[in-house]
């Protein structure tokens, strides 16, 4: 079945870039996801790509996707405190699956 | 615009007992779903919905009934909880056009 895979922690100085990595199985995805999670929230979309694309870039955000390797990343610039949240990847049509999340700690 | 609304927000519940978790939204979007999530297992989808009358099985769909009768309302029953059902669960929807989902502010779910 469809899977997603991604880190679960991840630690980077504030002022810094944070790169966040997943890979997935499901080819067949039109788009593919990043969603944000506050605590004692629900999640928000921060950005998709389709499938058919290598590259989105939305202010401090870039997603970047590689087909072959069915490997998607976003990286943040310029990371802030604001950002410390869990991040989801996720894929998939109708049935969208997504990733464990990966809880992005930020350093003073 | 209310969204996406999930009620109850908490509920406790004994071994066996059953229960609804209703989930509604106001955005007339055609697709709906739930999710369940779990420390480190991240969200798994349980049910989803692509419109009215139309439902299919998600991830981990055992245990868990759904139907839909209107384009707003999902909700998802449990006939006969076990303590492996406590979780937060979340609805969400979306256009079938583009699935940006739009997600409940969670039920957190306690069987004992």
């Amino acid at each position: 079945g469809e899977d997603v895979e991604q880190s679960l922690f991840l630690s980077v100085r504030e002022g810094d870039s944070s790169v966040i990595n997943c890979t997935y199985t499901d080819s067949s995805s039109t788009y593919l996801y990043w969603y944000k999670q506050e605590p004692g929230a629900g999640l928000q979309l921060l950005t998709y790509i389709f499938s058919n694309m290598d590259m989105k870039q939305d202010q401090r955000l870039t997603v970047l996707l590689n087909k072959k390797d069915k490997h998607l990343s976003l990286r943040i610039a310029d990371t802030q405190t604001g950002d410390s949240a869990i991040y989801f990847c996720a894929e998939g049509d109708d049935k969208i699956i997504f990733g464990k999340g990966t809880r992005l700690h930020i350093l003073p | 615009n209310a969204g996406v609304t999930q009620t109850p927000k908490f509920q406790v519940l004994k071994t066996g007992q059953s229960m609804t978790l209703q989930c509604a939204q106001d955005m007339n979007h055609e697709y709906m779903s739930w999710y369940r999530q779990d420390p480190g297992m991240g969200l798994r989808l349980i049910h989803y919905s692509v419109g009215a009358g139309i439902t299919d099985q998600g991830e981990v769909p055992n245990g868990y009934n759904v139907s839909r009768s209107t384009t707003e309302d999902f909700p998802l029953r449990l006939l006969s909880a076990a303590p492996s059902q406590t979780s937060v669960y979340f609805c969400a929807s979306s256009f079938l056009q583009r699935r940006e989902l739009f997600f409940g502010e969670g039920s957190r779910l306690t069987v004992l």
